[in-house]
């Protein structure tokens, strides 16, 4: 089963503007993290935030948690064509063993 | 440092036949290991996980299993392959309370 909800599914910006993605979960978490996926590889983690962290920043990566709201949003500012990539949240939900679920992800294209 | 090995990075298996993929990890001691399914253009689907050498939960109703025989190794199994076993398989471990590091991925089609 699917925990978190990204949304929008899919983003088109131009280079240097700012691309916003939410995520929406159904349980309490222990934590919530944000990875990134080029086309046919591995996820690479882009970032973490507890609980009890309500924003985290990581170079271009603006990440808040709002858990009264069970939402996050991941910002990447001043865009660039490299930043095209899939990207998705995921829990670690609390009283759920140890699985780490994901969403259905962003697909992000940056156009130059 | 921590790694993870993945392989085959692609596969073409007949209907039928039988699957294993395996994946190693070094750096790490009792890692949490997962295994994820992923369809063009979506989600991770959950299918596997390990806390523990032969301890696998499964998510998911499927025509696959999962071994641990190792601490640090996570096998993928079918006896017989369907067409719907078709996907983007990715080994992980880490992922509670940490970050979770994952495989390059195993793209398997099954004809």
């Amino acid at each position: 089963s699917q925990q978190g909800e990204e949304d929008p599914q899919a983003l088109s910006i131009q280079e240097g503007e700012n691309a916003t993605m939410n995520c929406s979960y159904k349980t309490s978490i222990n934590n919530l993290q944000w990875y990134r996926q080029n086309s046919g590889r591995g996820l690479v983690h882009l970032i973490l935030i507890r609980s009890n962290e309500r924003e985290k920043h990581s170079g271009r990566l603006r990440v808040t948690l709002d858990t009264s709201k069970k939402s996050s949003s991941l910002l990447i500012t001043a865009s660039r064509a490299a930043d095209t990539a899939s990207y998705f949240c995921a829990t670690d939900a609390y009283n759920a063993g140890n699985m780490l679920t994901f969403g259905g992800g962003t697909r992000l294209m940056v156009k130059p | 440092s921590q790694t993870i090995h993945q392989w085959p990075a692609t596969l073409v298996q007949p209907v039928g036949s039988p699957l294993s993929l395996e994946c190693t990890v070094e750096g790490t001691s009792n890692p949490n290991l997962y295994w994820y399914r992923q369809a063009a253009g979506r989600g991770l689907q959950l299918l596997f996980y390990s806390v523990g050498i032969g301890q696998i939960s499964s998510e998911v109703p499927q025509n696959l299993s999962a071994s641990r025989p190792q601490d640090r190794q996570f096998i993928l199994s079918s006896k017989k392959l369907l067409l719907s076993d078709s996907g983007f398989y990715l080994c992980a471990f880490g992922g509670r309370y940490i970050e979770a590091f994952f495989g390059q991925g195993t793209r398997l089609t099954v004809v």
